[in-house]
């Protein structure tokens, strides 16, 4: 089966803690985003990676940071100095970045409740 | 800024009648148009897609939308709708390697 997978699909964490969402895809696509979902508000983009071992901020990085060592893999890590983590995590990608032809694709989404 | 517009937070519609779900965009020139639907408690699934070229663009499940230029406009489209389609709609526009969404239109569609 070729596609995006994420976990965990639930994941819970104190405040304070860091937090690493996985993200893996066997498309061999080039280009892998991460989403963050509230109600009401749609998807915002935090990172993005349009090749190996490059990565730029999306609208909302503050608080985040990620990795593209491979890739196949573009892990999310959540920091503590994230004000407002509780929320629903997407990863994407797509065959490549350029020119935003391309459509993206989604892995089922990871729930990250911070208490 | 490019920004797009979904109107409606919620379409209710019998099933059987015709569906249209709205979205207008905000970037000039050629954009490049897309629907998504997410089912409750997952990843977002691609419907259909605009480049260029004929205005009105068909997409998985009987889905179609159109592009209409003069109203900057890509509403989402299907003849009959089924119960099955109800979900939570999202409309997208790229500029070169970043897109932009819409913030979802949840379709209801009533037995």
């Amino acid at each position: 089966d070729g596609g995006i997978t994420q976990s965990p699909k639930y994941l819970f964490r104190k405040e304070g803690q860091n937090v690493t969402l996985s993200c893996e895809q066997n498309l061999n696509h080039d280009a892998m985003y991460w989403y963050r979902q509230d109600p009401g508000q749609g998807l915002r983009l935090i990172y993005y990676s349009q090749i190996v071992n490059d990565f730029q901020k999306g609208d909302i990085a503050e608080g985040y940071s990620v990795s593209r060592e491979k890739k196949e893999s573009f892990p999310l890590t959540v920091t503590s100095a994230q004000k407002n983590p509780t929320a629903f995590y997407l990863c994407a990608s797509s065959i490549d970045g350029a020119r935003g032809a391309r459509e993206q694709y989604f892995g089922p989404g990871t729930r990250l409740t911070v208490t | 800024a490019q920004s797009v517009a979904q109107p409606e937070d919620q379409v209710n519609v019998a099933e059987g009648n015709p569906l249209t779900v709205k979205c207008t965009y905000s970037v000039s020139g050629n954009p490049y148009l897309f629907w998504y639907v997410q089912y409750p408690n997952r990843g977002l699934q691609f419907l259909l897609k605009y480049i260029t070229g004929d205005n009105l663009v068909k997409g998985s499940y009987g889905f179609e939308a159109e592009f209409n230029k003069s109203q900057t406009s890509f509403h989402l489209k299907k003849p009959s709708a089924l119960v099955s389609d109800s979900a939570l709609y999202f409309c997208a526009e790229s500029n070169f390697n970043k897109f932009y969404f819409g913030s979802g239109t949840k379709l209801n569609v009533k037995p």
